[in-house]
């Protein structure tokens, strides 16, 4: 149980154009999503925060205009990177939480985006 | 708020051979204490949580961890390690009672040499 898919596993665009990546909890309702960023050997970067029907939490520094996130229904979100540029090349995973009392979360494989 | 030290950025050790990811905390109140792993271009993967009861926590994989609130630590150890072991491994902590949005630490790499 508890599985988290997202779509595509893996994208290459040109400068200028958007990409939509997409975050399905399979087996549960999830209250709560979260989208990070990761750059090569490095940590997980919050991003933002959203909740089923409002809006997304944004983290200091992320554009929300750049970064459009859409949290649908309980069971999909959509994160959005507008205009794309090579800067916004980076592994992008999301994780959904079912909204115990720890928020644990469940991640999923992760989309690798490469901006030529 | 709450924070998250993993001193090691990269751990080598012989197949077989005992390992310990080392991670420190700092918060000011409780906290939930996790372990995940990362395999190349994957996401994260959960090895085993600290939430409350006993401080030894035994998690998939044969890892294990220790809660250690006087020393603020929550080390990661497996007594035997196998190649199939060597990823990326991030320690996380999140405060109860608040927003329950875990920091990472920045990350160890376990390299596990024949």
């Amino acid at each position: 149980g508890a599985v988290v898919s997202q779509h595509p596993s893996w994208v290459i665009c040109k400068s200028g154009t958007s990409v939509k990546i997409e975050c399905r909890s399979l087996d549960f309702q999830a209250t709560t999503m979260f989208w990070y960023r990761q750059f090569p050997k490095q940590s997980l970067m919050l991003m933002a925060t959203s909740n089923e029907g409002s809006k997304a939490t944004y983290e200091q520094g992320v554009e929300k205009d750049k970064f459009l996130i859409n949290h649908a229904s309980l069971t999909l979100s959509t994160l959005t990177v507008t205009s794309a540029h090579p800067e916004d090349s980076s592994f992008y995973i999301c994780s959904a939480s079912p909204g115990n009392s720890y928020n644990e979360q469940f991640f999923g494989p992760g989309t690798r985006l490469t901006v030529l | 708020a709450q924070s998250v030290t993993q001193l090691d950025s990269q751990v080598p050790v012989f197949e077989e051979a005992p390992v310990e990811l080392r991670c420190n905390y700092s918060s000011s109140v409780s906290v939930y204490l996790f372990w995940y792993v990362q395999y190349p271009n994957q996401g994260l993967q959960l090895l085993l949580k600290y939430l409350s009861g006993s401080t030894l926590v035994k998690g998939i994989n044969g890892f294990e961890a220790e809660f250690n609130k006087s020393q603020t630590s929550f080390h990661l150890r497996k007594p035997s390690v196998h190649i199939s072991d060597t990823a990326e491994y991030f320690c996380a902590v999140t405060e109860s009672g608040g927003s329950y949005i875990p920091t990472f630490g920045r990350g160890t790499s376990l390299i596990v040499h024949p």
